[in-house]
């Protein structure tokens, strides 16, 4: 299957600071990529849906201020933590779509980024 | 009211069994698909299987296969022959509509835990 890459894996923040993770497609163009976050033991919640030269939906909820998602090229969206806390530690995943796909075809994850807040 | 339901949080299962993981959704669209996704401890999502709501034959790819019963709203995944690296959280998640932009709403997944 296709190749998402995300980067970091791993990352520890001090409070207040912020964090940039990146996704990215490493094989095809992805118009639309989404960014889920999940606490330990849960399900992945989505957060928003990027779209590639445009501005990213918000599911209810989310802080469009605090995350800020863009989506510049077809093969790269970014989720910035903009001044962290400790309650923003989770694992954060992303995933693309191929442009090209069949509507009815999965979408491709990234390894995920476990982010925490000290 | 939930979009998809899986009501085991923790399944066993002995090597070489067969184990069915239950999911049950919900949706009033006609076009939809249903995914099964494993994720090991090491927190990568692996597609397993697809579903089509269109889709007359039940999916299956290798030792999976999913259970498709329309009118029950339900999509089963069914492992044959467990192996010991099947030991993951299996999560469905739901499309609805066709399209490319449409996200995907996940269940609250199933631990499972294949034993020797």
């Amino acid at each position: 299957g296709a190749v998402v890459s995300q980067h970091p894996s791993w990352v520890i923040c001090k409070s207040g600071t912020s964090v940039k993770i990146e996704c990215r497609s490493l094989d095809f163009q992805a118009t639309t990529m989404f960014w889920y976050r999940q606490f330990p033991k849960q399900s992945l919640m989505l957060m928003a849906t990027s779209n590639e030269g445009s501005k990213a939906t918000y599911e209810q909820g989310v802080e469009k201020d605090k995350f800020l998602i863009n989506h510049a090229s077809l093969t790269l969206s970014t989720l910035t933590v903009t001044s962290a806390h400790p309650e923003d530690s989770s694992f954060y995943i992303c995933s693309a779509r191929d442009r090209d796909s069949r509507g009815d075809t999965e979408a491709f994850f990234g390894q995920g980024t476990r982010l925490t807040v000290v | 009211a939930q979009k998809i339901t899986q009501t085991q949080p923790g399944m066993f299962v002995q090597e070489k069994e067969a184990v069915t993981l239950d999911c049950t959704y919900d949706t009033s669209d006609p076009s939809y698909g249903l995914f099964w996704y494993k994720q090991p401890s090491s927190g990568e999502m692996i597609f397993l299987i697809y579903q089509g709501s269109y889709d007359q034959q039940n999916a299956t790819e290798g030792r999976y296969s999913l259970n498709f019963q329309k009118a029950r709203k339900s999509a089963n995944l069914v492992i044959s022959a467990s192996q010991l690296g099947d030991s993951a959280m299996y999560f469905c998640a739901m499309r609805e509509g066709i399209g490319g932009g449409n996200k995907l709403t996940f269940g609250t997944g199933t631990q499972l835990k294949v034993e020797l």
